[in-house]
């Protein structure tokens, strides 16, 4: 079946241009993640949804992200004025009812550069 | 605040080699914990877990157990295989939190 699919898989912008990433989780998850990995770290937390609903943005590094997930299914990270300091791999995770019970499904994420 | 620090990279071992991956944590009360593995061109997929002291997870020939005396968390596998050649993330969670805390993760190759 399926896997968490992200796009684009490769993004390139301008400091200062609003981005948006797109991530389609498994069918029937209702449980999505997003994660930010940098050059030679691990993934960082940035927010989780549980159905339509924000239940932890304690990750977002400030108010120039912001994700929604309006129908509780594809979710889309948006970055405002985007700084160098943004670039990374941005990774979506899914599923089945909260990592705690179920396994994450991890996309192949999409690599932010920002010039 | 909550950390897992992990044995840096890279690591190269030759087929059918022992590895030990080692893995230790910092956190209050009782986190569980995870090793994660990424193929290469592929999405990072959980390999194991344990969620309290003295469990151990096991997969695919992997194992790593719970110690909360030395509070670690060492993966291990007793014959790696060129198949095995990814990168290996440790993590923790809190009981009840909504996030994963991840190493920075290990890079295996593993040559014929």
């Amino acid at each position: 079946g399926a896997g968490v699919s992200q796009t684009p898989s490769n993004k390139v912008t301008e400091k200062g241009k609003y981005v948006e990433l797109r991530c389609d989780p498994i069918s029937g998850h209702t449980a999505l993640y997003w994660y930010r990995q940098s050059l030679g770290q691990g993934p960082e937390f940035l927010i989780y949804f549980q159905g339509t609903g924000a239940a932890d943005d304690s990750g977002l590094p400030n108010d120039r992200f912001f994700a929604v997930r309006p129908e509780g299914s594809v979710s889309t990270l948006k970055i405002q004025r985007t700084e160098r300091g943004d670039s990374a791999v941005y990774l979506c995770a899914s599923s089945l009812s909260g990592f705690t019970n179920s396994p994450l499904h991890f996309g192949n994420g999409t690599r932010l550069t920002v010039t | 605040g909550d950390s897992v620090t992990q044995m840096e990279g890279p690591v190269t071992l030759s087929e059918e080699a022992f590895l030990t991956i080692n893995c230790t944590y910092t956190a209050t009360g009782y986190p569980s914990l995870f090793w994660y593995v990424q193929y290469p061109g592929e999405g990072l997929q959980l390999l194991l877990k344990a969620t309290k002291a003295d469990d151990k997870g096991s997969n695919k020939g992997f194992e790593a157990t719970y110690r909360k005396e030395t509070t670690s968390f060492h993966l291990e596998k007793g014959s790696v295989q060129v198949s095995d050649s990814a990168v290996y993330f440790c993590a923790l969670s809190k009981t009840g939190a909504n996030n994963l805390f991840f190493g920075t993760g290990t890079r295996l190759t593993v040559i014929p």
